[in-house]
């Protein structure tokens, strides 16, 4: 099955520096790479995805790239606020039957210190 | 915007007890899902429903773990005979299509003493 590994588990960064969190996976028939942000106590919710077919995607401070070849892709924060601190999890889903079954990385925590 | 809903938030059992959990998806969803939390760890798979049917199961969906759409809108998720292990936030999750952004509920978190 699908192995996904993300790091740092831990980023500590100052109001206003960017942050780049990054995830690796396994299973060359992943095509699907969501990112989703996990305040304490609450849902996770999904901040930006991308599929296969592209390398980038871009939605205000919030990127996400992607390189297929060496199986991995990352997601980077400018401008970072306070706000932006939650724990972080990326995942990648295999089209499987026709679903998509996410696997999840253990999760980052970015705190963003004012 | 339209939301998952879960019932309860919170749900405190004894071992042994059979507990369900349960789950209001986004009314044009067609796809729905659990996965679990253990505190401080990663999200898990538990299993894929669709068209009133299992599509899918991770290995922790054993036998003492069942889902059910008893009706047009809930989705539930009954644990038989709780063991400690089993304490964990669940999350029920819903998607339009089958190749959809999958939409998280706030979760119920499970206390098995």
């Amino acid at each position: 099955g699908e192995n996904v590994e993300q790091h740092p588990s831990t980023l500590s960064v100052q109001e206003g520096d960017s942050a780049v969190i990054k995830c690796t996976y396994s299973d060359s028939a992943s095509n699907y790479f969501p990112w989703y942000k996990q305040e304490l106590g609450k849902r996770p919710q999904l901040i930006i995805d991308i599929r296969s077919n592209v390398g980038e995607k871009k939605d205000q401070r919030i990127a996400v790239t992607l390189n297929k070849t060496a199986k991995h892709f990352s997601l980077h924060i400018t401008e970072t606020q306070p706000e932006d601190s939650a724990v972080y999890f990326c995942a990648a889903s295999p089209s499987s039957g026709g679903s998509y079954i996410p696997t999840f990385g253990r999760g980052t925590s970015l705190i963003v210190h004012p | 915007e339209p939301e998952v809903t879960q019932t309860p938030s919170h749900q405190v059992t004894q071992m042994g007890q059979e507990v369900i959990l349960r789950c209001v998806p986004i009314s044009n969803h067609l796809y729905f899902y659990w996965y679990r939390q253990i505190l401080g760890q990663k999200v898990e798979f538990l299993v894929s429903f669709y068209n009133n049917e299992i599509s899918e199961k991770s290995e922790i969906f054993d036998d003492q773990f069942s889902v059910e759409r008893p009706d047009g809108s809930n989705f539930t998720l009954k644990i038989r005979s709780t063991k400690l292990e089993d304490s964990a936030m669940y999350f029920c999750a819903s998607s339009e299509g089958n190749q959809e952004t999958q939409y998280f509920g706030p979760g119920t978190r499970l206390l098995v003493l």
